[in-house]
């Protein structure tokens, strides 16, 4: 069965760089949410949209950004990256149903 | 607001045991529903288990079954026949809003509990 498809895996970025995370819902998911989990933390919710709308906001730094596109993928795009930005982001998807498939994370270093 | 709480930072258990890992909520809304999910060392978030609130059963998934007591607000994820490949993290969850209605309920995390199966 096809997952959530999250590109890049890795990304390694300077400070006040530029990163843009990619997400692949799975097919006919209406819903797609972005966390954010630090070193040793739980996922704190970012983002999330609902038939190509922004349906909720948690701890998103105005640095930051996101939209879905026409094809449901959607991007996170990250600002002025500061070494607390530091963390794996996950995008996850759900379809009319209680379960929330996570993708394997990318994993962003800023140095 | 809601609130998660894992209060057991590690646990661990031999090989083939069965294993408890303790969860307990707060929340105001009458609707919401439960989850858990693994997390190996690799990082990538695995779903176990989903528990609505007004399901009448408790929800069971091969060896993961939940152990929900609605009064008491708690949701504890029972492991049978461990193996040594359930070693990992494991995350409690809630989302407020019950399957069914519109799907965008963000998940709320627990701190977590490392599970570590010994030989």
């Amino acid at each position: 069965a096809a997952g959530v498809i999250q590109s890049p895996r890795h990304l390694i970025k300077e400070k006040r760089e530029t990163a843009t995370l990619k997400c692949y819902p799975i097919p006919r998911h209406d819903t797609v949410y972005w966390y954010q989990q630090g070193p040793g933390q739980d996922p704190q919710f970012l983002i999330s949209f609902y038939e190509k709308m922004q349906s909720d906001k948690g701890s998103i730094p105005d640095r930051f950004s996101a939209q879905q596109f026409s094809d449901y993928h959607s991007e996170l795009n990250m600002s002025s990256l500061e070494l607390g930005d530091s963390a794996l982001y996950f995008c996850a998807s759900s379809l009319e149903s209680h379960e929330q498939f996570f993708g394997p994370g990318t994993r962003l270093t800023v140095l | 607001a809601q609130k998660i709480t894992q209060t057991q930072p590690g646990m661990f258990v031999q090989e083939k045991e069965a294993v408890t890992l303790d969860c307990t909520y707060d929340t105001s809304d009458p609707s919401y529903g439960l989850f858990w999910y693994k997390q190996p060392s690799s990082g990538e978030m695995i779903f176990l288990i989903y528990q609505g609130s007004y399901d009448q059963q408790n929800a069971t998934e091969g060896r993961y079954s939940l152990n929900f007591q609605k009064a008491r607000k708690s949701a504890n994820l029972v492991i049978s026949a461990s193996q040594l490949g359930d070693s990992a993290m494991y995350f409690c969850a809630m989302r407020d809003g019950e399957a069914g209605g519109t799907s965008y309920g963000k998940l709320t995390f627990g701190q977590g509990t490392i599970l570590t199966v010994h030989p």
